[in-house]
């Protein structure tokens, strides 16, 4: 069966440092993997998708980045962190097919003090 | 443009009681729908889809829901809750692919004893 894991699960970081954020899916090939932002009251926000190895594209700018060096890795990065980075970061995969769900990690509560 | 619109940022039931989270959406295509739910410090967990076929979709933990086109809708049940099922509840369309998965705002439920 397929996991998704997704490290660490918590992390008060400082205003300007820099944040690398992983996720790693098990059991299935080609996934497409997700990054979004879940901040309170506001609801799901999709961060950026990729539906292969280099290939990332971005919903909203911001100083975040994504990268995916492996098939079922995907990293979520930041130079310089700010105040407003501060939420719960959640990774995702789905199939390729259109009607696939998607399937979360148990994320990453990010406190940026 | 695709929407989902929840009825209701908090549902209240006394345990045993049916529950009912209302979900409406909005789609130019024939929709593709879902329903997750998140308990505190986790991710999203899927409940249950609609594709194609058969309007009345059952899912997990006993939860079920019903598609319907003419209302736009796609309905949450459980005849009977359960103190377990207090969580935040979310739907979801697309029209195609997890990049286009749209949330709604969630509804949290409360289960009183």
């Amino acid at each position: 069966s397929q996991t998704i894991h997704q490290w660490p699960a918590t992390l008060v970081q400082p205003v300007g440092s820099p944040l690398s954020l992983e996720c790693t899916v098990e059991g299935t090939s080609n996934p497409n993997l997700y990054w979004y932002r879940q901040a309170a009251g506001r609801g799901l926000q999709l961060l950026f998708y990729s539906v292969g190895i280099g290939q990332i594209s971005s919903e909203v700018p911001q100083n975040l980045s994504a990268s995916r060096p492996q098939d079922r890795q995907f990293i979520l990065s930041s130079k310089k962190l700010l105040l407003s980075d501060s939420g719960f970061y959640l990774c995702a995969w789905s199939a390729s097919s259109y009607n696939s769900p998607l399937h979360f990690g148990n994320g990453t509560r990010l406190t940026v003090t | 443009a695709q929407s989902v619109t929840q009825l209701g940022s908090h549902v209240s039931v006394s345990e045993g009681a049916l529950v009912l989270l209302r979900c409406n959406y909005s789609s130019s295509v024939p929709p593709y729908l879902f329903w997750y739910v998140q308990y505190p410090n986790q991710g999203l967990q899927l409940l249950l889809k609609y594709t194609t076929g058969a309007t009345l979709v059952k899912g997990i933990n006993g939860f079920e829901a019903e598609f319907k086109k003419s209302e736009t809708s796609f309905h949450l049940t459980k005849p009977s809750a359960h103190m377990s099922d207090a969580a935040e509840y979310f739907c979801a369309v697309s029209e195609g692919g997890g990049f286009k998965t749209i949330f709604g705002a969630g509804t949290r439920l409360f289960v009183k004893a």
